[in-house]
């Protein structure tokens, strides 16, 4: 039973471009939720997703969007790439929302030049 | 922002001692949960305590949860070089359907 599994690993891109960061949820999960992780800090909620809509937003800017497939898959695109969304961001997969344990992915090292 | 805080921020003791992590937080909550996290890797569930528990096990953790003074602590017992991590609470708050985490305890058992 594969866990929660994220692509790519690493990426490297540079200030003003566009990325894609993918996530497949655990098998039996519907609910995905992204976080970002700056180095030395605890992760920070992004979005959730539940039912292929947005359920609940933290505090980032509209250049952070998502997306959720009817698989329960989920993309996070981030646009207009700044030096400080260098991160690691984490995708964690559930079942109906955040009041169960949360299986995380191992992330995707974002790297901003 | 967060809203979990996590003391100490660093701990280093020696195999098979005992370590305390704290946590505070500020709003009220449904459940507070304890993550770890191996150097470069995703985050582990390791427990959740419901906001009416105080007190509950998994094998060598004991969490507390005291929801008057809104803080909880995370006991490892006989610790173990392999238990060597990063350490989170994160809490669900009520009216919101978001983990919310400190920032972490970083744990070190020397051999």
């Amino acid at each position: 039973d594969a866990g929660v599994t994220q692509s790519p690993t690493h990426l490297i891109k540079t200030r003003g471009q566009q990325v894609t960061l993918r996530c497949s949820p655990k098998s039996g999960h519907d609910t995905v939720s992204w976080y970002q992780q700056a180095l030395g800090q605890g992760p920070q909620f992004i979005f959730q997703y539940y039912e292929e809509e947005e359920r609940q937003r933290g505090n980032f800017p509209d250049r952070f969007s998502g997306h959720q497939f009817p698989n329960y898959s989920s993309e996070l695109n981030v646009n207009a790439l700044l030096l400080g969304d260098s991160a690691l961001y984490l995708c964690a997969s559930s079942l109906e929302g955040i009041r169960q344990p949360q299986h995380f992915g191992d992330g995707t090292r974002l790297s901003i030049l | 922002s967060q809203q979990g805080e996590e003391d100490p921020q660093a701990l280093s003791i020696q195999e098979g001692e005992n370590a305390t992590m704290n946590c505070s937080y500020k709003t009220s909550i449904n459940n507070l949960q304890w993550y770890r996290q191996n150097s470069g890797r995703g985050l582990v569930h390791l427990i959740l305590i419901r906001s009416n528990e105080r007190e509950k096990h998994s094998g060598r953790l004991r969490v507390t949860l005291d929801t008057s003074k809104k803080s909880s602590s995370l006991l490892i017992t006989a610790s173990r070089a392999a238990d060597t991590a990063s350490y989170f609470c994160a809490t669900d708050e009520r009216g919101a359907q978001k983990l919310v985490f400190g920032q972490g305890t970083r744990l070190t058992i020397n051999p």
